[in-house]
């Protein structure tokens, strides 16, 4: 089984449709995030949150929300989905704690806003 | 402020050969970390490889290297004997500060490997 879990893998909805994008992790880790792939723009930080109670955002945040319902499980949020909000999203997660750690991604879900 | 630049968009090589990919960045923050990924078609993103600004020998991980020349600002990634499964995007990425949250990516190289 994955360590990072993201669901849906695919989703392709209407303009104004909310839909919401869950990350579940079995990795024990704090340290959670939510990043958009564009083609020639590598990963951008949607949102991020170091534990249950610490949510922040990230340099894209305008037009999603989050919600971290426990440890394991991070929530992306498209209120009112709109079609430049179409992109590969990503879930993370890293330990926390000193240092540089790593991040472990999930396999990422493919949305199309149409 | 932060930033990540891979020149490269696409790059060829020979099964079996090496390739260096290259990447340079930017801050002006003594303590940061760089990192390599990869990402095959199937769009999941794979840790290869990790040197910290402090690391006074270039990582190493299996094939892959971390050719680290702090004064250049330079971070490239050699992949040593490649194989066909090693075609992918690879995106070089940095984060600042000690542990800070903020990882930013570059865009990334396609490599090819050729049979």
């Amino acid at each position: 089984d994955a360590d990072v879990t993201q669901t849906p893998r695919n989703r392709i909805t209407k303009t104004g449709k909310r839909i919401m994008l869950e990350c579940s992790q079995t990795k024990g880790h704090d340290r959670m995030y939510w990043y958009r792939q564009d083609p020639g723009l590598g990963l951008r930080l949607i949102y991020y949150s170091f534990d249950v109670k610490d949510i922040n955002k990230g340099e894209i945040s305008d037009g999603y929300s989050v919600s971290r319902q426990a440890q394991a499980k991070f929530s992306l949020s498209l209120e009112s989905a709109i079609p430049n909000q179409t992109a590969l999203y990503f879930c993370a997660t890293s330990e926390g704690g000193v240092g540089y750690q790593p991040q472990h991604f999930g396999d990422g879900t493919r949305l199309s806003i149409l | 402020a932060q930033k990540i630049t891979q020149t490269q968009p696409g790059m060829f090589v020979q099964e079996k050969e090496a390739v260096t990919l290259d990447c340079t960045y930017d801050t002006s923050d003594p303590s940061y970390g760089l990192f390599w990924y990869k990402q095959p078609s199937s769009g999941e993103m794979i840790f290869l490889i990790y040197q910290g600004s402090y690391d006074q020998q270039n990582a190493t991980e299996g094939r892959y290297s971390l050719n680290f020349q702090k004064a250049r600002k330079s971070a490239n990634l050699v992949i040593s004997a490649s194989q066909l499964g090693d075609s992918a995007m690879y995106f070089c990425a940095m984060r600042e500060g000690g542990g800070g949250f903020k990882t930013i990516f570059g865009a990334g190289t396609r490599l090819f490997v050729k049979a």
